[in-house]
């Protein structure tokens, strides 16, 4: 089965920085490319950076570029986000999600990232 | 940048009935890169359709997806209890590399 389980949410003042991880399991982490979605609290889904199999290909949304890192271990079977220079509207639940193809067919259930003085 | 517009932002329905959300882009989305996400309260998303009319693993044949272009539909055939949820399209766009959600389509008990 596999799983995908993210950490490292939590308080953090504007300015801050936060790294959240991924652990997967139950498929070969290493074939895959990964991604970072959020979803801030009542509203909808936002793409955040994507990370193929090998690391040489990265991509990010516009709102992150500059702040955000996403990186992996596939030794590790991780993934991470740095996230550097956080504001209020960073504030959201982020998840790690797995790519199919270029869709994203399975999700952890996500950590909460709360920017707030 | 490609924007997704869902409508209805709410639908309030029946079980058994049928549910037709719609998906608008704001320019033709090329090679299929049209998919369809659940999300119950307190869930991650749940991929349902993907490349516009394939239905993902173990996903029930009531959920089809349609269309092309601009143009996109997600539709329930019979309403199940476990169906009232939120609906969220998505498009990947290659040039670059970058993946847009709809605003969401929330299916709520009638």
């Amino acid at each position: 089965e596999v799983q995908l389980v993210e950490s490292g949410g939590g308080l953090v003042k504007p300015g801050g920085s936060l790294r959240l991880s991924c652990v997967a399991s139950g498929f070969s982490f290493s074939s895959y490319s990964m991604n970072w979605v959020r979803q801030a609290p009542g509203k909808g889904l936002e793409w955040v950076s994507s990370i193929n199999s090998d690391s040489t290909y990265i991509y990010n949304a516009d709102s992150v570029k500059g702040r955000f890192t996403i990186s992996r271990d596939n030794a590790k079977n991780s993934l991470y986000l740095h996230m550097n220079s956080l504001r209020a509207e960073d504030t959201a639940v982020y998840y790690c999600a797995k790519s199919l193809g270029w869709n994203f067919d399975c999700w952890g259930q996500g950590t909460l990232v709360t920017v707030s003085s | 940048e490609i924007v997704l517009t869902q409508s209805p932002g709410t639908l309030s329905l029946s079980p058994g009935e049928r549910a037709t959300l719609s998906c608008r882009a704001s320019q033709s989305i090329g090679s299929n890169y049209l998919a369809w996400y659940q999300q119950k309260p307190g869930q991650a998303p749940r991929l349902l359709i993907h490349d516009v009319f394939t239905r993902a693993t173990g996903i029930p044949d009531r959920f089809s997806g349609s269309g092309s272009g601009t143009d996109f539909t997600l539709t329930i055939s019979r309403l199940e209890p476990e169906d009232f949820a939120v609906y969220y399209c998505q498009q990947y766009d290659s040039s670059p590399p970058t993946w847009t959600f709809g605003q969401g389509t929330k299916v709520e008990i009638k």
